[in-house]
């Protein structure tokens, strides 16, 4: 039972436009969510977090935006740059344990 | 600040062999996990150290995986004997305190397992 969900493996973004990236999670005992950055023969890269008690957290082009009633957070990266492209993986942990419980992560790629 | 660092990077071996992966966490961290990440599928927990002691070995797969921390510093796996199915990536991660404050777990570039 898959509790990160991320349901589109691929998104293709032109330079300079947003691109959003999207997650859905079904357990609200969740108390963080983290975004990976991964490119190839490497290992992830954090990126941002947020707390399960805000709903937006801002990291110069990286803003990660959290809707607990629909489960559902992404990741919108303005503007693109072709260096974004990368598989990025939605995580999430809880503070009992700290395990990370990962999504199948979605392959951006930006087209310049 | 040096990273997390694996050794090896790539291993090939025959079933029935024994492997053991090395990770060496970022100085400091006195969390460190074991991850790993099977073709296709998502990367999975196997297991978070704390210093020295086993915090929590929930995610590992079967009794063939030993992991062991001694002094608190660096890390191994074993894998013994090997299976095909054990075959994938696996990722050491540490991260700075158990709180929430430190929560960002920061990876190695993998050690990745090929059983023949």
């Amino acid at each position: 039972d898959q509790q990160v969900k991320q349901n589109s493996p691929s998104l293709s973004v032109q330079e300079g436009r947003i691109s959003i990236l999207n997650c859905d999670y079904t357990n609200s005992m969740f108390d963080y969510f983290l975004w990976y950055k991964k490119y190839p023969a490497e290992g992830p890269t954090f990126l941002i977090s947020i707390s399960s008690i805000k709903d937006k957290n801002e990291d110069g082009r990286f803003t990660v935006f959290l809707n607990k009633s629909a489960k559902h957070l992404s990741l919108h990266i303005v503007p693109s740059q072709p260096g974004d492209s990368a598989v990025y993986f939605c995580a999430a942990l809880r503070k009992s344990n700290y395990k990370l419980t990962f999504g199948k992560g979605t392959l951006l790629t930006v087209n310049p | 600040e040096a990273g997390v660092t694996q050794f090896p990077s790539h291993s090939v071996i025959e079933k029935g062999q024994t492997v053991t992966l090395r990770c060496d966490p970022i100085s400091g961290h006195d969390n460190l996990y074991w991850y790993r990440r099977v073709m296709g599928k998502e990367i999975k927990f196997l297991l978070h150290f704390v210093k020295e002691s086993k915090q929590d070995e929930s995610g590992m797969p079967n009794n063939r995986f030993l992991a062991e921390r001694t002094g608190g510093t660096y890390s191994t796996l074993k894998v013994q004997p090997a299976e095909l199915e054990d075959s994938g990536v696996y990722f050491c991660a540490s991260s700075r305190s158990p709180g929430l404050a430190g929560h960002e777990q920061f990876f190695g570039p993998g050690t990745r397992l090929t059983v023949l």
